[in-house]
């Protein structure tokens, strides 16, 4: 079968620095996604790692170790804007977008 | 330059009915994926759209169809209502099928009494 498992709630304090695991289990691997949803609206892509190591954009790096079949998403400089629901996504195959996400995380941050 | 464009936002629907939902991708995206979202759930992948064809489904029955149009918007249609198909229903657009980022639409909250 295929799964993805990550926390479902993560409490951080403005300012600080949270991680948030992803550990997968999918027939195939084409890459790891993050998206942000706030309050169930649209679902904002944050990052892609395609290849192991770590990508950074602005205050979000996410970290891929494709051997592990793990990935993170660290914020840091927490806001309390940050206080979303956080997903990761596998693509399994290159045949097209289908995406497997798996069951968020919701991150409250605290002033 | 706007985004993707979802209709209606909220729809109340009863048993056994049937639906349309209706998306518009961002300027300049031919793909559009659809996903149903279930209260306290991530998304799960119902289909994807290319070149006015289903090119890929996820584990939905044949009562969830779709279509893409020559402007590249799409329908999603859900014959049959049953209680349990009450969910969010995000609508996705890319450029390209292998698209490494989505942008999502709002979504249409449908609900099936």
């Amino acid at each position: 079968g295929q799964s993805l498992e990550q926390p479902s709630e993560v409490t951080a304090v403005e300012g600080a620095i949270v991680q948030i695991n992803c550990t997968y289990q999918t027939s195939g691997f084409y890459g790891l996604s993050w998206y942000q949803q706030h309050d169930g609206g649209a679902p904002t892509f944050l990052s892609y790692n395609g290849l192991d190591g770590l990508e950074e954009t602005g205050r979000f790096s996410s970290f891929l170790s494709r051997s592990d079949s793990y990935g993170y998403l660290l914020l840091q400089e927490l806001q309390m804007k940050d206080s979303a629901s956080y997903f990761c996504a596998v693509r399994e195959d290159n045949q097209g977008g289908k995406l497997i996400f798996g069951q968020g995380t919701e991150l409250s941050v605290k002033p | 330059d706007a985004g993707v464009t979802q209709s209606p936002t909220h729809l109340i629907k009863t048993r056994g009915q049937q639906v349309t939902l209706r998306c518009s991708p961002k300027s300049g995206h031919d793909t559009v994926s659809w996903y149903q979202q279930a209260l306290g759930q991530g998304p799960q992948f119902i289909f994807q759209y290319y070149e006015e064809e289903e090119r890929q489904r996820g584990n939905f029955p044949d009562r969830f169809s779709g279509h893409q149009f020559p402007n590249y918007s799409s329908e999603l249609n859900v014959n049959a209502l049953l209680l349990g198909d009450s969910a969010l229903y995000l609508c996705a657009s890319s450029f390209g099928t292998q698209a490494g980022e989505l942008f999502f639409g709002e979504g249409s909250r449908l609900t099936v009494l």
